[in-house]
């Protein structure tokens, strides 16, 4: 069983700019949920996708965007970033209407 | 709105002994309550979950209590090792699926420290 796998696993940029993360969901599961880590706290939510489409998002503006494709793989994508961006994001996978969801190692972004 | 409080904030145990990590909720739709372990550079691991239909759980080491009148549940780890040294995450969610979607309220986190 293949467990969640994201990447890259560390990434540098700077304010103003784009950037794509990329989840790849344990085997079998069809819902992939996003989720910010700030240092020293618990993950937020971000949103979860399910069917290609998203269902559900937490406290975050329209910048923090996402696709799902049809093997489940998923991508966050977060437009003008801002110093406060700067976490580490963490890939979720489930089955949907299901827990436990299973975190993958997360990406960690830093913001210049 | 902080909906998981946790408490302690950091914690230091002798080998051998019981650490214990406590979490109060608020939403009385949570009904699912997993506790989640995370080492510096990994994402949070399940480490064991608990519906509130029973009031312990236990699964080796690791035991979760649930009050559900008091709105709290605890993490127990008996015989602490020093490989135990991690922070653990304390979570809710409310029911999944139809148009639901189960996302999960972490608490803010408890950093263990097991000294040999």
């Amino acid at each position: 069983e293949t467990g969640v796998t994201q990447s890259p696993t560390h990434l540098i940029k700077t304010r103003g700019q784009q950037v794509t993360l990329r989840c790849s969901s344990q085997s079998g599961h069809n819902t992939v949920s996003w989720y910010q880590q700030a240092l020293g706290q618990g993950p937020q939510f971000i949103f979860q996708y399910y069917r290609e489409e998203e269902n559900g998002r937490g406290n975050f503006p329209p910048r923090f965007s996402g696709l799902q494709f049809p093997n489940y793989s998923s991508e966050l994508n977060v437009n003008a970033l801002e110093l406060d961006d700067s976490a580490l994001y963490l890939c979720a996978s489930s089955l949907w209407g299901n827990q436990p969801q299973h975190f993958g190692d997360g990406t960690r972004l830093s913001i210049l | 709105q902080q909906q998981v409080k946790q408490s302690p904030q950091s914690l230091i145990v002798q080998k051998g002994g019981i650490s214990i990590i406590n979490c109060a909720y608020e939403n009385t739709a949570f009904d699912y309550f997993p506790w989640y372990q995370q080492f510096p550079g990994k994402g949070p691991a399940l480490l064991i979950a608990i519906r509130p239909d029973v009031s312990e759980k236990k699964e080796g080491r690791f035991t979760i209590s649930f009050n559900k009148s008091a709105k709290q549940f605890s993490l127990h780890i008996m015989d602490s090792q020093p490989g135990d040294s991690a922070t653990y995450f304390c979570a809710a969610s409310k029911p999944g699926g139809g148009t639901s979607y189960g996302k999960l309220t972490f608490g803010q986190g408890t950093i263990l420290t097991v000294h040999p």
